[in-house]
């Protein structure tokens, strides 16, 4: 059964820094990796998308990476902004298209 | 417009209680899912469909019906509502077509039973 974690769990920066979010899952045969950000008690806002095939996607600050071999993906953020505060959600897709695994989210706040 | 939408966004109602959320997505998707997210656990998967006639149950389904009345609309009911499926429901579209198998999210519905 896929399993995915992220880590950390929360994280705080001060505005400006650079900053990574990891994310690692157990079964490499996933049909794509997608890096979510949610606000609180909000919706899903969908940030990249990385299909099995790619190594990396981006916009703007954000960067994403995937090295599926190794089970992990990670999401740089470049020059944090107060407004970067949310949780950042990965999810994998299975082959069959069936559904997201999601993991629990790093929560960031960034302070001015 | 937002492509996905979920109605109601916010529900309180009583345990027993028969409850009805409805998802519309405007996108053209064949593919439509239901997400519950409970603080803690993440996103989990109720329900899925791939089409009008293809319904299938997710990790979590117990406690939990739907109907897919049309490519468009994806309705979530809960039969005799308990305390522990208060949470914030999500609905989730995807195209096949596309091959990305990119998923797109309405807003959630906040549900609570008390």
């Amino acid at each position: 059964k896929q399993e995915v974690t992220q880590i950390p769990a929360a994280l705080s920066v001060p505005e400006g820094e650079n900053l990574v979010l990891n994310c690692s899952f157990t079964d490499s045969a996933i049909y794509n990796l997608q890096w979510f950000r949610q606000d609180p008690g909000k919706g899903l806002t969908s940030l990249l998308l990385i299909q099995s095939s790619q190594r990396e996607q981006t916009s703007g600050r954000l960067n994403a990476s995937l090295d599926k071999s190794s089970g992990r993906s990670t999401l740089y953020i470049a020059a944090s902004q107060p407004g970067d505060s949310a949780t950042y959600l990965c999810a994998v897709g299975d082959q069959a298209g069936t559904a997201l695994i999601f993991g629990k989210g790093t929560t960031l706040s960034v302070s001015s | 417009d937002a492509d996905v939408t979920q109605t109601p966004r916010n529900r309180i109602t009583k345990t027993g209680k028969r409850i009805m959320l409805e998802c519309s997505q405007t996108k053209g998707h064949d593919r439509m899912y239901w997400y519950r997210q409970d603080p803690g656990l993440g996103l989990r998967l109720i329900y899925y469909s791939f089409d009008v006639k293809d319904i299938n149950k997710g990790e979590i389904s117990d406690g939990y019906s739907v109907s897919r009345q049309a490519q468009a609309k994806f309705s979530l009911s809960l039969e005799s509502a308990i305390p522990n499926q208060t949470a914030l429901y999500f609905c989730a579209t995807s195209d096949p077509r596309g091959y990305s198998g990119e998923q797109y999210f309405g807003p959630g519905t906040r549900l609570t039973v008390t």
